[in-house]
């Protein structure tokens, strides 16, 4: 079966920093690229990141740039979102995306069930 | 960055009716790059349309995409009890890839 899980979630203050980490499973990992999308409380969904196969290219929403980091390893089939000085707007469910195919230009076929943030004093 | 605006808001309907639901883009978007995703509450999106027109793998065929440029549309024919969601529209076309604000479809 085809699974995407996500985990690293929970409560940070603001400026603090949590990874995030999407276990893939039930199909070849280092073939696809990959993204993150959120969903804040009650809202759209929002694009956040994505990684080519390779991992040496990567692309990011402009309220993410210089503070999210997307990286992947394909040993271990594994995705991550390294967030550092997170804002109380950074609150929102991070759901980890496959892509159709390689390139970020891409629909996203299958999802995660997301893994909450909540930005918070 | 490239606004989809979704309408309606709102769309109720009993079952075995139509449902028409539109996404407007703010600037022209390759049609290969148009996509619809539908959400049940508490559950990941499920894509439903790529390019515009393609139905995903196992997406049965009462729901059909069509439309290019600015203007797109979701169609679901013979809606039944399950099809109760939000359904959001997404252009992957120019980066930042962004999504439209959802049409909830509320089954009578």
């Amino acid at each position: 079966e085809v699974q995407l899980l996500e985990s690293g979630g929970g409560l940070v203050q603001p400026g603090g920093s949590l990874r995030l980490s999407c276990a893939a499973s039930g199909f070849t990992f280092s073939s696809f690229g990959m993204s993150w999308v959120r969903q804040a409380p009650g809202k759209g969904l929002e694009w956040v990141s994505s990684i080519i196969p390779v991992g040496d290219s990567a692309y990011y929403a402009d309220s993410v740039k210089g503070r999210f980091t997307i990286s992947r390893d394909n040993s271990k089939n594994t995705l991550f979102l390294q967030m550092n000085t997170l804002r109380a707007e950074d609150t929102a469910v991070y759901h980890c995306a496959k892509g159709v195919g390689v390139s970020p230009r891409n629909a996203l076929d299958i999802w995660g069930q997301g893994t909450m943030v909540t930005v918070s004093s | 960055e490239i606004v989809l605006m979704q309408s309606p808001g709102t769309l109720s309907l009993s079952p075995g009716e139509g449902a028409t639901l539109s996404c407007r883009a703010s600037q022209s978007v390759s049609s290969s790059y148009l996509a619809w995703y539908q959400q049940k509450p508490g559950q990941a999106p499920r894509l439903l349309i790529y390019g515009a027109s393609s139905r995903a793998t196992g997406i049965p065929d009462r729901f059909s995409g069509s439309g290019s440029g600015t203007d797109f549309t979701l169609t679901i024919s013979r809606l039944e009890p399950e099809d109760s969601a939000v359904y959001h529209c997404q252009q992957y076309d120019i980066s930042p890839w962004t999504f439209g604000q959802g049409t909830k479809v509320e089954i009578k």
